[in-house]
């Protein structure tokens, strides 16, 4: 059965940083492309970055660009996105999502994880 | 962005057909994909590339249309298919999501 547990959300101040976690299993980690996406609180739902199977392209949504990292240790079968200059706006819940036939749709999500950012 | 456009909500009895309607602002060709959230749970892929129902989801769903005009259909509608429904598209970059139809069982 594939699990995605995602990690590490919480309070955070404006400008500082965060890092959320996404352990895999049930799958071949390493065989798949990752993503986060998000939704902010009664909003819809909102792409942030996917990366490949093998961490050698990552691909992000303007407003992230910069500021935000994903990565991947596909040893501990764990997916990351490292969120710095946190702003107000992304507060939202982050899922970690597995995309398919070259990102098109997305097959399995994580339960989330909330990031609340305000001071 | 190519925005998808969804109706808030709708409200239908069990038993009954209900459609869901996600229109885009531009062409998104056949890639247009559905997810069904229910409260407090993460989403979950009904339907791909239009018209293909994903893995142990009922037939009771079903998606058609291309272009710009797109169809969910749950057929019959049972008590447990109270939830947000939202339209994905992939083909035009970066993808996006519709706002989501609340479902709501009389």
């Amino acid at each position: 059965e594939v699990q995605l547990v995602e990690s590490g959300g919480g309070l955070v101040q404006p400008g500082r940083s965060m890092k959320l976690s996404c352990a895999a299993s049930g799958f071949t980690f390493n065989n798949y492309d990752m993503a986060w996406v998000c939704q902010a609180p009664k909003k819809g739902l909102e792409w942030v970055a996917t990366i490949s199977y093998d961490g050698s392209s990552t691909y992000y949504r303007d407003s992230v660009k910069g500021r935000f990292t994903i990565s991947r240790d596909n040893a501990k079968s764990t997916l990351y996105l490292q969120m710095d200059s946190l702003r107000s706006e992304d507060t939202a819940t982050y899922y970690c999502a597995r995309p398919r036939e070259l990102g098109h749709y997305f097959d399995y999500w994580g339960q989330g994880v909330m990031v609340t950012v305000s001071s | 962005d190519t925005v998808l456009t969804q109706s808030p909500a709708l409200a239908v009895s069990p038993g009954e057909r209900v459609s869901i309607s996600c229109r885009a602002s531009e062409g998104v060709n056949s890639y247009m994909h559905w997810y069904q959230q229910k409260p407090g749970q993460q989403p979950k892929l009904l339907i791909y590339k239009a018209s293909n129902l994903a893995s142990g989801v009922p037939a009771r769903f079903s998606g058609s249309g291309s272009g710009t005009d797109f169809t969910l259909t749950i057929d019959p509608v049972e008590a447990d298919d109270t939830a947000t429904y939202f339209c994905q598209q992939s083909w035009n970059d970066p993808n996006t999501f519709g706002a989501g139809t609340k479902l709501e069982l009389k």
